[in-house]
């Protein structure tokens, strides 16, 4: 079965950049597709965007165009997700999840444990 | 783009009570595409149904959905002390944008 294992905690100044780590296993990384969640401290749960595991080919939420990357290692069947300019609301909970998908359903599972970026000076 | 709204915000009952959960989306969505989650402080979220009435594996048969068009349930039948948590329905179709409801938090009374 699929898992994903996200990178830790990282703490980052105003203005920095982030990255995090997605590495997937039980699955063929290349039949994936990533999408990224994030989670602001009490809050609700965004949708960022995704990333395909097999072309590298990604969709931005209008929200986050811009200001995020997705990329992926298919080698590493791990995907990453970059986050530039950081600002004091970038401090959340950032998850990734596989979208499953067959001819009738879909469904975000399963999901990273969450990776905790805290941005401050 | 659909907007899934949530209710109650919270909604505090007792163990052994039956628990039930709205989510409406601000037009008609397919039925196929709802999902719901249950996340609990510090965890990732946990999918519990999808399609919006069809259990994931290993989820209790107290919960279930059901609904259609703009107006979809969740319901948890006989509250269990680890039910207590937060719920979340999921747009999730084809295509974007994967909306979330704002959630429901489910409290103990």
């Amino acid at each position: 079965q699929v898992r994903l294992v996200q990178s830790g905690a990282e703490v980052k100044s105003p203005g920095a950049s982030v990255k995090i780590s997605c590495k997937a296993s039980g699955y063929n990384f290349k039949n994936l597709v990533i999408h990224w969640v994030r989670q602001a401290p009490g809050q609700g749960l965004e949708w960022m965007g995704w990333i395909n595991g097999d072309n590298g080919n990604t969709k931005y939420s209008e929200k986050f165009q811009g200001r995020v990357i997705f990329t992926r290692d298919t080698s590493a069947s791990t995907a990453y997700m970059e986050v530039y300019s950081l600002r004091s609301e970038g401090t959340a909970v950032y998850y990734c999840a596989r979208r499953y998908s067959n001819y009738l359903y879909n469904w975000f599972d399963p999901w990273g444990q969450g990776t905790l970026v805290t941005v401050s000076s | 783009e659909i907007v899934l709204t949530q209710s109650p915000g919270t909604l505090s009952l007792s163990p052994g009570e039956r628990a039930t959960l709205s989510c409406r989306a601000s037009q008609s969505m397919t039925t196929n595409y709802l999902a719901w989650y249950q996340q609990k402080p510090g965890q990732a979220p946990r999918l519990l149904l999808y399609g919006a009435s069809n259990r994931a594996p290993g989820i209790p048969d107290r919960f279930s959905g059901s609904g259609s068009g703009t107006d979809f349930t969740l319901t948890i039948s006989r509250l269990e002390p680890e039910d207590f948590a937060v719920y979340y329905c999921h747009r999730c179709g084809n295509s974007p944008p994967y909306t979330f409801g704002p959630g429901t938090r489910l409290e103990i009374k």
